[in-house]
């Protein structure tokens, strides 16, 4: 089945503790990236990734850092948490960057920092 | 100034009923896609269909239709005959032309969201 995973589903930690959230994608997708979801504020792009090591920020990249070393895989790393990174993430992929391509998304990880 | 407009939070309907979901959008790129997307109450991001900025027909998926108007930059979802299964936040998003000189780098913008409870 195609799809997108993310592990963790559910997240609780303290502030300062790193953490990696994993997302992975069985559609030889090239473009993958990170949204937050949180209220009043929308979904907000983190980070993106166009294809294999080639990584860039998006609107809210502060406190985050991802990789792509493998086009299947682009996990999202907080290096040192703090409560205000407390929200709904999505991992996002599809087939290349354009308009006319569909973003699929993963179940979502909800994060919550202390 | 939002990109994308929902203007509706909260919308009910009654099941087997049709119901239409607004959404305006704000862009000044000829070359752009429009998408729905569903968010149950268990979280997961569902999508629903798509229209590019030069389809001439509307988008139609099943029950889900797009009542594209171009000229007043309106996307709207259609949801034929309700189930209870369509209580769900609905999202519209676009994404723009990745081109010389691009900001958008493929990132989807978002709505606010519309709320739909279907009553039996």
């Amino acid at each position: 089945e195609a799809q997108v995973t993310q592990n963790p589903r559910y997240l609780i930690t303290v502030t300062g503790k790193k953490l990696t959230v994993t997302c992975s994608q069985n559609m030889n997708h090239e473009y993958m990236s990170w949204y937050r979801q949180d209220p009043g504020l929308g979904l907000r792009q983190i980070y993106y990734s166009m294809n294999v090591e080639v990584t860039d920020k998006g609107d809210v990249p502060e406190g985050y850092k991802v990789s792509r070393k493998e086009k299947r895989n682009f996990p999202l790393i907080l290096e040192s948490p703090s409560p205000n990174q407390t929200s709904l993430y999505f991992c996002a992929s599809s087939l290349g960057q354009q308009y006319t391509d569909t973003q699929y998304f993963g179940p979502g990880t909800r994060l919550t920092v202390l | 100034a939002q990109k994308i407009t929902q203007t509706q939070p909260g919308m009910f309907v009654q099941e087997k009923e049709a119901v239409t979901l607004d959404c305006t959008y704000d862009t000044s790129d000829p070359s752009y896609g429009l998408f729905w997307y569903k968010q149950p109450s268990s979280g997961e991001m569902i999508f629903l269909i798509y229209q590019g900025s030069y389809d001439q027909q509307n988008a139609t998926e099943g029950r889900y239709s797009l009542n594209f108007q171009k000229a007043r930059k309106s996307a709207n979802l259609v949801i034929s005959a309700s189930q209870l299964g369509d209580s769900a936040m609905y999202f519209c998003a676009m994404r723009e032309f990745i081109g010389a000189g691009g900001t958008s780098y493929g990132k989807l913008t978002f709505g606010q969201g519309t709320i739909l409870t279907v009553h039996p």
